[in-house]
């Protein structure tokens, strides 16, 4: 079972619409991240957040920490084809070194 | 700046057979960590390392093992390989000592088990 739930698993859109993935997990992180993953490349890092109720906007991306930093989102506004990709939440634990993953959603813009 | 460099890129083995894996993180970067990633698991963490110490380790069996060198690149090999080893093996190096900051990802190196 995954420590990080992401939903949904797959979203399919036209270009100028918005959408809105979800991180969720019963478990507390110091802090979440967000990346995006293109084919054949490996993951890059979109933001990091890190205090709980927090919200980052980056252009037409706005990511949100839940305040008690178990759960986020990430909401694309009038999505473009070049936001295709796959989508991973990753969260921190309070004292390892190491980030867990969600499964990751696969957004599909299309033109 | 060079990225991280994973190598080879694919490879095909057969079940039995063993694989060695090898990663160059960013230059100064000390923490390197390794990901299985399958499409119905996602990303799996294997192991942390760091100025050649073993920090973390995921929920693997003991064929997975890794190792860190002195110039920080790390190497990581499956023996005895299933066909359930077929993955997208992921390297993410990390230049912050109190980790984890920022991954910075390889390519990967696919690997396929006939």
């Amino acid at each position: 079972t995954q420590l990080l739930e992401q939903s949904p698993q797959f979203l399919s859109i036209q270009e100028g619409e918005n959408l809105t993935v979800y991180c969720n997990s019963s478990s507390v992180f110091s802090s979440l991240q967000w990346y995006r993953q293109e084919p054949g490349e490996g993951p890059v890092l979109l933001v990091t957040v890190v205090t709980g109720g927090e919200v980052k906007k980056l252009k037409r991306l706005t990511f949100q920490f839940g305040d008690a930093r178990k759960d986020s989102s990430l909401h694309i506004t009038a999505a473009q084809p070049g936001d295709t990709g796959l989508y991973l939440c990753a969260g921190a634990g309070t004292n390892d070194y190491k980030l867990s993953f969600g499964a990751g959603t696969t957004v599909t813009v299309r033109a | 700046k060079a990225g991280v460099t994973q190598t080879p890129r694919y490879l095909i083995k057969t079940r039995g057979q063993q694989v060695t894996l090898s990663c160059s993180p960013i230059s100064g970067h000390r923490s390197v960590s390794w990901y299985q990633q399958t499409p119905g698991q996602g990303l799996q963490f294997l192991f942390e390392y760091f100025s050649e110490t073993q920090r973390n380790k995921g929920n693997f069996p003991g064929r997975f093992s890794g190792r860190q060198f002195s110039n920080s690149r790390s190497e990581m090999n499956v023996s005895t390989l299933e066909l359930g080893d077929s993955a997208l093996y992921l390297c993410a190096s990390s230049g912050l000592a109190g980790g984890p900051g920022e991954l910075f990802f390889g390519e990967g190196s696919r690997l396929t088990v006939l």
